[in-house]
């Protein structure tokens, strides 16, 4: 079974800074997507990036960008330029291909923004 | 485009009750996907729907169900609850592709909040 871990349970950062959180997954396939979803206090997810695993570059979605370390199993989101807005529970999740639309999420990490 | 909607937002049942819990896609999204969420286990999957099928299913008890209608909205049923039945119940829509094929994203309801007492 694949499990994902984010050892950061939560984290606090300064407006307009940088703040990266870790996420480390466990799987056996080599074909498999990796998502960071937000959820903001009032509970609506919403997914801020994707990533397929075959795709060897990191994406990138305005602020958000994604350190992918296929053979560490690591998939770390780097947000720059950090705004209040990104005060949320961050998770890491994996989806194999085969299983369909079943995601395996993480913990979460709380991320306060601070002004 | 209408988002994904749950209703409703929020339930209090008793201890051996059972409820339903309804979810609305988005337009032309065919599969629906079911989470748990709690304090204690996170975020975790019950089941997904595509095409009126069930496509996957989770690790959770019997007394789970689900199915979906004609028009892709979905309903799950909790029978005989328990109090750690307590959750936030999301719902999340994705195209799931002509063939049932990977959907690269899913959209998530507000969810509906379940407090058994």
């Amino acid at each position: 079974a694949q499990t994902v871990t984010q050892s950061q349970p939560e984290m606090s950062v300064q407006e307009a800074e940088t703040v990266t959180l870790s996420c480390t997954y466990d799987t056996s396939e080599s074909n498999y997507y990796l998502f960071w979803y937000k959820q903001p206090p009032s509970r609506q997810m919403i997914l801020v990036i994707r990533q397929e695993a075959y795709k060897q570059q990191n994406a990138t979605e305005n602020r958000f960008s994604v350190n992918f370390q296929k053979a560490a199993k690591s998939f770390s989101l780097k947000i720059s330029d950090s705004q209040l807005g990104d005060t949320a529970m961050y998770f890491c999740a994996f989806m194999k291909k085969e299983y369909g639309n079943k995601l395996v999420f993480g913990a979460g990490t709380i991320l306060r923004v601070k002004s | 485009k209408a988002g994904v909607t749950q209703t409703p937002r929020y339930l209090i049942k008793t201890r051996g009750q059972q409820v339903t819990l309804s979810c609305s896609p988005i337009s032309g999204h065919r599969s629906v996907s079911w989470y748990q969420q709690t304090p204690g286990q996170g975020l975790q999957f019950l089941f997904e729907y595509f095409s009126e099928t069930q496509r996957n299913k989770g690790n959770f008890p019997g007394r789970f169900s689900g199915r979906q209608f004609s028009n892709s909205r979905s309903e799950m049923n909790v029978s005989t609850l328990e109090l750690g039945d307590s959750a936030l119940y999301l719902c999340a829509s994705s195209l799931g592709g002509l063939a049932g094929g990977l959907a690269l994203e899913q959209f998530f309801g507000p969810g509906t909040r379940l407090t058994v007492l």
